[in-house]
């Protein structure tokens, strides 16, 4: 198994662009969130999914869209980048009831 | 926030040395995890304990989980180089909907 993908590993993108931030697990995993990650600190949560159709904001969701259209898919949509978004982002899914989360090897994202 | 908040932010010992972090929250919770981060790589997930629970053991991790103090300790037995990471504590608040808030983490550094 691939476990949770995250397509691309590095990206440089230019204020005001957009893009979208690919999250993909083969576990048929129902929970899936998104997390930024900034130097020295903790994860911030997103958004995050308890399944398909189903979306939540977090604690950081300003700037951000995301969707679940189905359930290995959870895409992380950047509406006009800020460098203020210069960051590691982290997928991350889990099975229903008890245990952890497994995390993808995360994208580091560089606003200029 | 809700945020767990991770002591001390920093630890530094030897080879062979117990490593003790602690974590505090702020609500009830329906459990705690503990995830390692190695540098530039994405969490793993160590351990939960749920709030019913009070010591929980996985091969030389040991957490205590008191939910009258909102606290919660991991314990290294034996460290080796290797354990050389951030340790991070997540709470489970959501009633059920996995929805994880991660502590700004502490930087454990294993000395041969």
């Amino acid at each position: 198994n691939a476990g949770v993908t995250q397509t691309p590993k590095f990206q440089v993108l230019k204020t005001g662009q957009s893009m979208t931030l690919q999250c993909a697990q083969d576990m048929n995993h129902e929970y899936m969130s998104w997390y930024r990650q900034d130097p020295g600190m903790g994860l911030r949560l997103i958004h995050y999914s308890v399944g398909a159709g189903i979306t939540d904001q977090g604690e950081v969701p300003n700037g951000y869209n995301v969707s679940r259209s189905t359930t290995e898919d959870f895409p992380l949509r950047l509406l006009s980048a800020a460098p203020s978004q210069t960051s590691v982002y982290f997928c991350a899914s889990k099975e229903t009831g008890a245990g952890g989360y497994t995390f993808g090897s995360g994208t580091r994202l560089t606003v200029v | 926030s809700q945020q767990g908040e991770e002591d001390p932010q920093a630890l530094s010992i030897q080879e062979g040395e117990n490593a003790t972090m602690n974590c505090s929250y702020k609500t009830s919770i329906n459990n705690l995890q503990w995830y390692r981060q190695n540098s530039g790589r994405g969490l793993v997930h160590l351990i939960l304990i749920r709030s019913n629970e009070r010591e929980k053991h996985s091969g030389r991790l040991r957490v205590t989980l008191d939910t009258s103090k909102k606290s919660s300790s991991l314990l290294i037995t034996a460290s080796r180089a290797a354990d050389t990471a951030s340790y991070f504590c997540a709470t489970d608040f959501s009633g059920g909907y996995n929805k994880l808030i991660f502590g700004a983490g502490t930087r454990l550094a294993v000395h041969p």
